[in-house]
Formats: C-alpha cells, sequence, structure tokens
C-alpha cells in the first residue's frame, strides 16, 4: 500500500552497490522461508524462497542466505537499481501450518542516484 | 504468471454497511489468504481456505467472514463495517498438496469506513 512504509526500518543504497537486508525469525520449526517485495500501491511480489535444507539460493540479482543456528535470513541485491526501491518482507512457514506465512515487518529500501 | 486479481482498487464505504470484497485467481490453487496490512502491524491473517467450502479463522478474523463457493474465488465479507476496519486488504492463493510453494498476492483493496 501507499503508506505501507511507515515506522519501518530504512535502508538507504547508492545505484549500482550491493543491498543487504536482514531478517531474523524467531520459531525453530520454521522449514520454508520467502522474501517478497511490495512497491507503492502494489501487492507484496514474490522474489525468491528457500528451504530449510539449503544455506543459500541464488536468483537472477538476489541471492537468499540461511542461518538456522541463530535463525538470520538475509537478501542481498547485486548491483542495486531504482527499480529495487519498495519494502521488502521476509516470510516463514512452518510444515503444519497450511502455508501460513508469519510475515516480518518490512525494510525500505531506497535508491539513490 | 500467477494473477490474483482483486475487484476494487479502492473502496469507500459507511460505518454499519454491509461490505463484499472479492478476489479472484486463476492458477487453479487451492488455498486463498485474506489479509489486512496497516503501517505498524504489517499483514495480519484475517481467514483463509484451504479448499472449496472450507474456511479457517486466522489472527484477526473478528468483525469479519468469507466465502468459498467456487475454487477460484475467495469473498470476504465486512458484516457491520467499522471505521477501525479502514485498511489495506490484500488477498493470496497458493496451491496445496506439491510441498512448500509461495503464496501469490493481488494488488489489494484500499478500503475506507466513514
Amino acid at each position: 500500500g501507499e503508506n505501507v512504509g511507515l515506522h519501518l526500518p530504512t535502508l538507504s543504497v547508492q545505484e549500482g552497490d550491493n543491498s543487504i537486508i536482514n531478517c531474523a525469525y524467531s520459531n525453530s520449526a520454521s522449514d520454508y522461508f520467502i522474501w517478497y517485495k511490495q512497491e507503492s500501491g502494489k501487492g507484496p511480489q514474490f522474489i525468491i524462497d528457500i528451504r530449510s535444507n539449503m544455506d543459500k539460493r541464488q536468483g537472477q540479482r538476489v541471492t537468499v542466505l540461511l542461518n538456522k543456528t541463530v535463525k538470520h535470513l538475509s537478501l542481498q541485491i547485486a548491483a542495486t537499481q531504482p527499480g529495487d526501491s519498495a519494502v521488502y518482507f521476509c516470510a516463514e512457514n512452518t510444515a503444519d501450518s497450511w502455508g501460513k506465512l508469519q510475515f516480518g515487518a518490512g525494510t525500505q529500501v531506497v535508491v539513490t542516484p | 504468471d500467477v494473477k490474483v486479481t482483486q475487484s476494487s482498487r479502492y473502496l469507500v464505504k459507511r460505518t454499519g454497511e454491509k461490505v463484499f470484497l472479492e478476489c479472484v485467481q486463476d492458477m487453479d490453487h487451492e488455498n486463498m489468504f485474506w489479509y489486512r496490512q496497516d503501517p505498524g502491524l504489517g499483514l495480519r491473517l484475517i481467514y483463509f481456505s484451504y479448499d472449496v467450502k472450507m474456511k479457517e479463522k486466522g489472527d484477526i478474523p473478528e468483525g469479519y467472514s468469507v466465502s468459498r463457493e467456487k475454487k477460484e474465488r475467495f469473498s470476504l465479507i465486512l458484516e457491520s463495517a467499522s471505521t477501525n476496519q479502514t485498511s489495506m486488504y490484500l488477498c493470496a492463493s497458493r496451491p496445496d498438496g506439491q510441498g512448500n510453494q509461495p503464496q501469490h498476492f493481488g494488488d489489494g483493496t484500499r478500503l475506507s469506513i466513514l
């Protein structure tokens, strides 16, 4: 939504630099994790996912890292572009939750020229 | 590509009205979800449905009901709208029975209750 970025931590990144967005999760039983991107006025858009039997997964310009020991998830965006400006959410899913997701609060990423 | 369509982008209703929010997906997904999104509170699950005519309460079902008469359509109903239901409402869907799959979202309905 238009004002979803209010009250969120903000990451300012210069165009061309790499971005790292962090997320801590709480449920050690979570076995599937997703990153979403939400642009102003739009719904969350799926970026990349990772299962708990993996530590790293790469997509196009994005990499997700999972550290189960400290329950930490990160999203790395290579060569950040103005179109990457958005709110980024992590989400976790436990195996017995009917596909229900628990969402993080989100991080506002602002790309400056 | 998965397409989740919410019938209205913006909606203004009055207190006490019965409000219907419609969501349609074109990918034959079994599971569908309704969320509301508020600044500082993130996405909160209202109701979900794991198949036709099935429904389950989410974290904040009070004041809402849902209907899933057809697989592709999931409706959220505000029985008697109140001002604290002013929010962005998001619908999502995902397939079932194929291991872990992401939810796919519509672009939301911004509902204002006056």
